[in-house]
């Protein structure tokens, strides 16, 4: 158990269709973000919240919205999705600084 | 550009072998470097954090290496078990506009084999 959940685990859905990724955490960190896998490619930082409030947004397309209503749980919407956004999302927290982050296990994304 | 290349790509070995995977970067200014630890279908779970005053730090039979002068960080591990097949993330941490921006590699995946 990390403890960051993510889900839902798997997620499969059609380039029309509005879903929402969620993520919680019950470490007691201050800070959360949200992180693009693609096989062979490295991590990409798509969002990050500091207290809640949205510090860092790494030129992510409109069809992703995040939205982070109190510090221990984290959502990204997805509307209108391509099939390139196909890939692992991985949602982390930490105590910010240099403290290390704590992954979720990640929702494993497939669009059709 | 700051960037992270790791090598190999990937690495098959047998069970109970020594290997090392190597980290090279170009990040500057450079605050700290970590190796993550990514089990297939989990997320990656922190190894090791070096600072730009560390040479080597050990947890278990992982040992981490770091050389700010030629800004090479290797990750050696001795006496593979199947359980560390995984992908092997470093992870290099600069500090800009006031707080740490993460820098990852696209990682070497390990194959411990029996």
């Amino acid at each position: 158990e990390t403890g960051v959940t993510q889900t839902p685990r798997h997620l499969v859905m059609g380039m029309t269709n509005k879903k929402s990724l969620k993520c919680e955490q019950h470490l007691g960190h201050n800070a959360m973000y949200w992180y693009k896998q693609s096989a062979k490619k490295p991590l990409e930082l798509m969002f990050v919240y500091s207290l809640e409030e949205r510090v860092e947004n790494n030129s992510v397309p409109s069809r992703f919205s995040p939205e982070c209503p109190n510090s221990s749980h984290l959502f990204l919407h997805l509307h209108t999705l391509q099939p390139e956004d196909s890939a692992l999302y991985l949602c982390a927290s930490s105590h910010g600084g240099n403290s290390p982050l704590h992954f979720g296990n990640g929702t494993r994304l497939t669009v059709t | 550009k700051n960037q992270v290349e790791q090598s190999p790509q990937s690495l098959i070995i047998l069970e109970g072998k020594n290997c090392t995977l190597q980290c090279n970067y170009t990040v500057s200014p450079f605050s700290n470097l970590r190796w993550y630890k990514q089990d297939t279908g989990r997320g990656p779970v922190s190894l090791t954090i070096m600072t730009f005053s560390e040479n080597t730090k050990s947890n278990g039979r992982y040992t981490a290496t770091l050389d700010a002068d030629t800004k090479q960080s290797s990750l050696h591990i001795t006496a593979s078990q199947l359980s560390d097949s995984a992908s092997y993330i470093c992870v290099v941490s600069l500090f800009s506009g006031g707080y740490n921006k993460l820098i990852f590699g696209a990682g070497t995946r390990l194959a411990v084999h029996p």
